[in-house]
């Protein structure tokens, strides 16, 4: 079956640095990736959708300079937490549907901002 | 404008009970429904979904949902539930075609005591 995988699945790093987070689809090509934010205890909200060739398409609230999306492949999206502060610190999942009707996800990635 | 609504936060079951996990959905097309479940610091695994025909769909791990149009539900379903059950789960609703995002419920959490 489809599988996305995301790297790193846990991160931690000193305030005011940037973070890179992949996603890549192994064994099929997708065009469109969707990035989503999960805080504790709480549900998952997308942040963006990321589109091969082309720029990503930011939910309202998500401030597209401070993450950013490239989605250079068909096979790669990277979401780039710049300047990161404490309350960036958050679960991120990516997302990819693989065709026909199936959405898979990442494995997810714990961010945590010290 | 599209939503979902899952009115249990938190569900507690014996192991060996029935459960029933609620879902309700407001989407302005037909959609394509989905039940996700997440361990704690994990990503997303997809039980089931529905897209069309028979409305009562068969998952992984023993989990069936029904998909009734005249109430908006797609409720999830277990007849006897196992300790490793414990975990959150998510509806989601997503469009038919395109490369639409899905649109999470805010979950359940499934406690399961001996």
């Amino acid at each position: 079956g489809a599988v996305v995988s995301q790297h790193p699945s846990w991160v931690i790093c000193k305030s005011g640095t940037s973070v890179k987070i992949e996603c890549r689809s192994l064994d099929f090509q997708a065009t469109t990736m969707f990035w989503y934010r999960q805080f504790p205890k709480q549900s998952l909200m997308l942040m963006a959708t990321s589109n091969e060739g082309s720029k990503a398409t930011y939910e309202q609230g998500v401030e597209k300079d401070k993450f950013l999306i490239n989605h250079a492949s068909l096979t790669l999206s990277t979401l780039t937490v710049t300047s990161a502060h404490p309350e960036d610190s958050s679960f991120y999942i990516c997302s990819a549907r693989a065709g026909g009707n199936g959405y898979t996800f990442g494995s997810g990635t714990r961010l945590t901002v010290v | 404008a599209q939503s979902v609504t899952q009115p249990d936060i938190h569900i507690t079951v014996s192991e060996g009970a029935s459960l029933e996990l609620r879902c309700n959905y407001s989407y302005g097309a037909t959609p394509y429904l989905f039940w996700y479940v997440q361990s704690p610091g994990q990503g997303l695994q997809l039980l089931l979904k529905y897209f069309s025909g028979d409305t009562l769909v068969q998952g992984i791990k023993g989990f069936e949902a029904e998909f009734k149009r005249s109430q908006s539900s797609f409720n999830l379903r277990k007849p006897s539930v196992h300790w490793s059950d414990a975990a959150e789960y998510f509806c989601a609703v997503g469009h038919q075609t395109g490369a639409n995002n899905l649109f999470f419920g805010t979950g359940t959490r499934l406690t399961v005591i001996p």
